[in-house]
């Protein structure tokens, strides 16, 4: 059983420039949440996906979006991209809406340079 | 707003010492209250849980009491071993129907053969 997948692993980008992350959720799973998490830091919540709407929304501006497919995969999109984006970003999944558990991926490493 | 506030580390331990890592939270409402696991080169992984005040959620040993009255949610565990090395985080997820999540910064702990 396959757990939740994330990709590409590392990806360097040019300040200004735009990025797409790719995470497929674990098997059965229909809720993918996404977070970013600074070096030393906990991750910090970006929005959550479910039936292919975002439902929740943390702090973030509006230079990231995602995105829910009806297999439940997603993606997350950062545009003008600055330095302070460097970082790891998670992406989680649930069972349900609502489900307490969370499952993470290993993540990707954003550096923008 | 919401906040997880968790001890500052390292915390360095000798194998079969007794853990306690501190976590106090600000949140209105009832949240749920969970320590999730990082272990060196892997995802986040839900280590416990309790959802409503008194609840005592436990797993491998690690043990966490939901304390509304002092607004905290402290990790123990008796007897630490090497294999127990790794990031820990306190994170609430807000109550009300909202599913936000709220990840302390992390605590990082060393055990010594």
């Amino acid at each position: 059983d396959a757990g939740v997948t994330q990709s590409p692993t590392h990806l360097i980008k040019t300040r200004g420039q735009q990025v797409t992350l790719r995470c497929s959720p674990k098997s059965g799973h229909d809720t993918v949440s996404w977070y970013q998490q600074a070096l030393g830091q906990g991750p910090q919540f970006i929005f959550q996906y479910y039936e292919e709407e975002e439902r929740q929304r943390g702090n973030f501006p509006d230079r990231f979006s995602g995105h829910q497919f009806p297999n439940y995969s997603s993606e997350l999109n950062v545009n003008a991209l600055l330095l302070g984006d460097s970082a790891l970003y998670l992406c989680a999944s649930s069972p349900s809406w609502g489900d307490d558990e969370q499952y993470f991926g290993p993540g990707t490493r954003l550096t923008v340079t | 707003g919401n906040s997880v506030t968790q001890m500052e580390g390292p915390v360095t331990l000798s194998e079969e010492a007794f853990l306690t890592i501190n976590c106090t939270y600000t949140a209105t409402g009832y949240p749920s209250l969970f320590w999730y696991v990082q272990y060196p080169g892997e995802g986040l992984q839900l280590l416990l849980k309790a959802t409503k005040a008194d609840d005592k959620g436990s797993n491998k040993g690690f043990e966490a009491t939901y304390r509304k009255e002092t607004t905290s949610f402290h990790l123990e565990k008796g007897s630490v071993q090497v294999s127990d090395s790794a990031v820990y985080f306190c994170a609430l997820r807000e109550g009300s129907g909202t599913y936000k999540y709220i990840f302390g910064t992390g605590t990082r702990l060393k055990v010594l053969a």
